[in-house]
């Protein structure tokens, strides 16, 4: 069955650092998405991307965060100087189309993001 | 805004147990309403969804029911196992959300032999 790849599993990064965090989606989708989970927190929504933009971003999603799709098939989210309050679980997702109900949504295993 | 509220964990419950995870929303509009799961180690995977009121969405012996007078979307199975042991996220999306999901904090699930 297809599904959402991401690395790396876990992170560990010095204040201030820049992080990387990437993510296959599933070939044939169109819409992508990252979310995150602070522990013990609700998931919640950063970002969805689509036709190569930004479609939605929440407000936890500021000028630290930025979302690529280097090439046909990897979707990063960067953090350009990471804080504390960043360490959290990151996952990334993704689904065929967006703007019906119901639409469900193909996650990841997580990216788990630790900021020292 | 949208919002989802589910019970406090973690749930403990032996085998065979029947098992009730409460989850109440709020929304402006009619939203779909989703169960994931994430089993250790393991990505959110969606376990069942309805999409309006009154819809019984099932799936692995799981069902939850849109109630629309009472906001709720309750997950029910009659008898887990050990290996239902997991982590349930209730979940939301609808059209002013450009039906991204938007979750609740999950429930913890753990089932002793």
């Amino acid at each position: 069955e297809p599904e959402v790849t991401q690395t790396p599993s876990h992170q560990v990064t010095q204040m201030g650092q820049e992080v990387i965090l990437r993510c296959v989606p599933i070939s044939n989708h169109l819409y992508f998405y990252w979310y995150r989970q602070i522990l013990g927190q609700k998931v919640e929504f950063l970002v969805s991307f689509y036709n190569n933009e930004i479609s939605e971003k929440s407000e936890i999603f500021d000028d630290q965060f930025s979302v690529e799709r280097p090439d046909g098939s990897n979707f990063t989210l960067k953090i350009r100087s990471t804080k504390l309050e960043d360490s959290a679980m990151y996952f990334c997702a993704s689904s065929e189309n967006t703007a019906l109900p119901g639409n469900t949504i193909y996650f990841g295993e997580g990216s788990w993001l630790t900021v020292v | 805004g949208n919002s989802v509220t589910q019970m406090e964990g973690p749930v403990t419950l032996s085998e065979e147990a029947f098992l009730t995870i409460n989850c109440t929303y709020t929304a402006t509009g009619y939203p779909s309403l989703f169960w994931y799961v994430q089993y250790p180690g393991e990505g959110l995977q969606l376990l069942l969804k309805a999409t309006k009121a009154d819809d019984k969405g099932s799936n692995k012996g799981f069902e939850a029911t849109y109630r629309k007078e009472t906001t709720s979307f309750h997950l029910e199975k009659g008898s887990v196992q050990v290996s239902d042991s997991a982590v349930y996220f209730c979940a939301l999306s609808e059209a002013g959300g450009s039906y991204i999901p938007t979750f609740g904090r999950g429930t913890s699930l753990i089932v002793h032999p």
